[in-house]
C-alpha cells in the first residue's frame, strides 16, 4: 500500500522555524517528484513546493520562496520542508504528496500553527 | 497566475441524482493539465481525475471529467452516499493552483 506519513508540525512563534518530515512507503520513492501542499483553516488548497527525483530541481510558490527549503533523502524514503521566518499566514495543515503536476496520494497532514 | 473559479459553491442533491460541477480558468489551461480531487471532513484530498478526463486508479466510473482550454466539468452520474464531500479542481499548466471548491451536500 502506498503511504505517506508527515510529522514535525506544532506551535511556533512568528519569526520562528520548523522542519517537517514525510516518510514514504509502498513505492519506489526515488522514482518520483514529490511535493508539499498546505490548507489553511477554512481555506482552500495551496501548492507550496516540489522537488525532482534526484533533488536537482526545486520550485516554490512565490509566498514562501527564500523562507522555505524542500529537500529529500532517497536512502531514507523521506521528504523534508525546512520553514524559516514563519508568519501567521503560514498557519495551515501541511501535506506531502507524490507527484509534480497532479498529486496522488497525499499524506494525512501535519498542523503548523504560527502564533505568539 | 491562473485563477480557477468553481461553481456552484454548494450543490444540494439527493442520492441517485446527477451532479455537474464547473471549473473555469482565467486563461487557457494547456494540454488539459487539469485535475479534480475529493475531500471529506478530516481527510486529505483524493485524486479523482487528471488530464481533464482520465480517471485515477480505483476511481469508480460514475466519476467523469471533460472540457478543455478554460472550461472544465466534473460529472458524478449517480450520487452515492459516500460522494457527499467537497470537490476541488487544480491546474498544472502554469505553476499549480486550485479552485475554491464546490461542496456537494445531501438535500
Amino acid at each position: 500500500e502506498v503511504q505517506l506519513v508527515e510529522s514535525g508540525g506544532g506551535l511556533v512563534q512568528p519569526g520562528g522555524s520548523l522542519r517537517l518530515s514525510c516518510v514514504a512507503s509502498g513505492f519506489t520513492f526515488s522514482g518520483y517528484w514529490m511535493s508539499w501542499l498546505r490548507q489553511g483553516s477554512g481555506k482552500g488548497l495551496e501548492w507550496v513546493a516540489n522537488i525532482k527525483q534526484d533533488g536537482s530541481e526545486k520550485y516554490y510558490v512565490d509566498s514562501v520562496r527564500g523562507r522555505f527549503t524542500i529537500s529529500r533523502d532517497n536512502a531514507k524514503s523521506s521528504l523534508y520542508l525546512q520553514m524559516n521566518s514563519l508568519r501567521a499566514e503560514d498557519t495551515a495543515v501541511y501535506y506531502c504528496a507524490r507527484g509534480k503536476g497532479y498529486f496522488d496520494p497525499w499524506g494525512q497532514g501535519t498542523l503548523v500553527t504560527v502564533s505568539s | 497566475e491562473i485563477v480557477l473559479t468553481q461553481s456552484p459553491g454548494t450543490l444540494s442533491l439527493s442520492p441517485g441524482e446527477r451532479a455537474t460541477l464547473s471549473c473555469r480558468a482565467s486563461q487557457s489551461v494547456s494540454s488539459s493539465y487539469l485535475a479534480w480531487y475529493q475531500q471529506k471532513p478530516g481527510q486529505a484530498p483524493r485524486l479523482l481525475i487528471y488530464g481533464a478526463s482520465s480517471r485515477a486508479t480505483g476511481i469508480p466510473d460514475r466519476f467523469s471529467g471533460s472540457g478543455s482550454a478554460t472550461d472544465f466539468t466534473l460529472t458524478i452520474s449517480r450520487l452515492e452516499p459516500e460522494d457527499f464531500a467537497v470537490y476541488y479542481c487544480q491546474q498544472y499548466s502554469n505553476s499549480r493552483t486550485f479552485g475554491q471548491g464546490t461542496k456537494v451536500e445531501i438535500k
